[in-house]
């Protein structure tokens, strides 16, 4: 399976500050990486796919970028309600795994 | 504009099966897929498998292979979760997700989320 692993595990930040989240991959995934945000006890909701498009609805604050085995995820001037759970997942081969997460909290 | 309603929570004990419910709406056609998702308590997310809509092709992650069964039921949009011989590391919340018409492979984005379904699982 392909291992995909995030850093930092938690971070803070103050409001207004920019966040950049990495995320690596064992093995090159192309294109296939996806980002979900989720808030404490609610669903994951779709941010970011295929490393870069940014899904309707979700600020212009939010980014992504990357390319074979490395991707990051970056906030410019987060706002009070990204402090939240990022996940990456990978959908390039069965089974379609996710890293483990960053929390972000609030400094 | 779809949205992804499952069961409730369920109590159950070890060695038993519970089954999970996932209604989608506001599809046109039968063109989408079902992924199941579970979180254990204080987790990060794992996948489980995925379920066409259209054709109810299959995939099942290897470690739920021979407990996992996933159907879908096309005339009212609902897939199925069944998950049996229950151990309580299964207590978690399992999520279905779908992806926007016309995206029918289990490697596409997860667009659209269900509420999730909390199955615990306790002598």
């Amino acid at each position: 399976d392909i291992q995909m692993t995030q850093s930092p595990s938690s971070l803070s930040a103050s409001v207004g500050d920019r966040v950049i989240i990495t995320c690596r991959a064992s093995q090159t995934i192309s294109r296939y990486l996806h980002w979900y945000q989720q808030k404490p006890g609610k669903a994951p909701t779709l941010l970011i796919y295929e490393v870069s498009t940014v899904q309707r609805g979700v600020p212009a604050r939010f980014s992504g970028s990357g390319s074979g085995t490395e991707f990051t995820l970056t906030i410019d001037s987060v706002q009070p309600e990204d402090f939240s759970t990022y996940y990456c997942q990978q959908s390039h081969t069965l089974p379609p795994t996710f890293g483990q997460g960053t929390r972000l909290e609030i400094k | 504009q779809v949205q992804v309603v499952q069961s409730g929570p369920e109590v159950t004990k070890p060695g038993s099966s519970v089954k999970v419910s996932c209604r989608a709406s506001g599809y046109t056609s039968g063109s989408y897929g079902f992924t199941w998702v579970r979180q254990a308590p204080g987790q990060g997310l794992a996948w489980m498998g995925w379920i066409s809509a259209y054709n109810g092709d299959s995939k099942i992650e290897k470690q739920f292979q021979g407990r996992l069964l996933m159907t879908r039921e096309t005339s009212t949009a609902t897939a199925y979760m069944e998950l049996k011989s229950l151990r309580s590391d299964d207590t978690a919340m399992y999520y279905c997700a779908t992806t926007v018409e016309g995206s029918t492979g289990w490697y596409e984005k997860l667009d659209y989320w269900g509420q999730g379904s909390l199955v615990s699982v306790s002598s």
